[in-house]
């Protein structure tokens, strides 16, 4: 299987301070996306990635990718109570029709 | 607002009871998929549609059966479904490229409760 797998699974911090979030996959990819979902609602894209790259910023949002290690981590800085949600990987394949991948997400929580 | 709209918001049915799913997108996508997401599960792939032709179905069962009219509409028509068929159903679009970097636009999703 090619499902990206994130780690923790949950992650309390307080308002501030920086979360870290990682995930790991099994095959090769295209590219790798990351997700957020409120509670109840639909996923938002956050940041894309592509297999030929290794870091990504996008405002507050830093994104790693370790192909050899097959493994990304988000990154959120100065992290605000509005950041709460659970955030997911997914990976697309190397080829064919486009078939995202997801793991079983990260839940974030911010303390104010 | 991310241009996918889901109804209804919330269902509740019975195990004898059809009802069906809608979905529309405004994006002007050419790709249309329908995901399941149950409580500490990944999220599951169940259909893909690419240009109205279905073009992913991973093993789901029959009593779930897809429709897509056109590029911009998405079904899901429900039957005979069991509890544990309650889940989050969500819609999703995207536009199809040769490079496969493909993002997807969901909607809020369809919380179904089968009684």
């Amino acid at each position: 299987s090619q499902q990206g797998e994130e780690d923790p699974q949950a992650l309390s911090i307080q308002e501030g301070e920086n979360a870290t979030m990682n995930c790991s996959y099994k095959t090769s990819i295209n590219n790798l996306q990351w997700y957020r979902q409120n509670s109840g609602r639909g996923l938002v894209h956050l940041i894309l990635i592509r297999s030929n790259e290794r870091e990504k910023h996008s405002g507050r949002l830093r994104v790693t990718l370790d192909t050899s290690k097959k493994s990304s981590s988000l990154l959120i800085t100065a992290s605000r109570a509005a950041d709460t949600a659970s955030y997911f990987c997914a990976t697309a394949r190397p080829q064919g029709a486009q078939k995202l991948v997801f793991g079983q997400g990260t839940r974030l929580t911010i303390n104010p | 607002e991310t241009g996918v709209t889901q109804t209804p918001r919330h269902l509740v049915m019975g195990m004898t009871n059809k009802k069906s799913l809608k979905c529309e997108q405004h994006l002007g996508h050419n790709a249309m998929y329908w995901y399941k997401q149950s409580a500490k599960k990944p999220l599951e792939l169940m259909f893909v549609y690419s240009l109205e032709e279905r073009v992913e179905n991973n093993s789901v069962p029959s009593r779930f059966s897809p429709e897509c009219p056109n590029s911009s509409h998405l079904f899901l028509h429900l039957h005979t479904l069991q509890p544990e068929d309650s889940a989050l159903y969500l819609c999703a679009s995207s536009q199809l490229t040769p490079g496969g970097e493909e993002k997807l636009f969901f909607g809020s999703g369809t919380q179904l409760s089968v009684l």
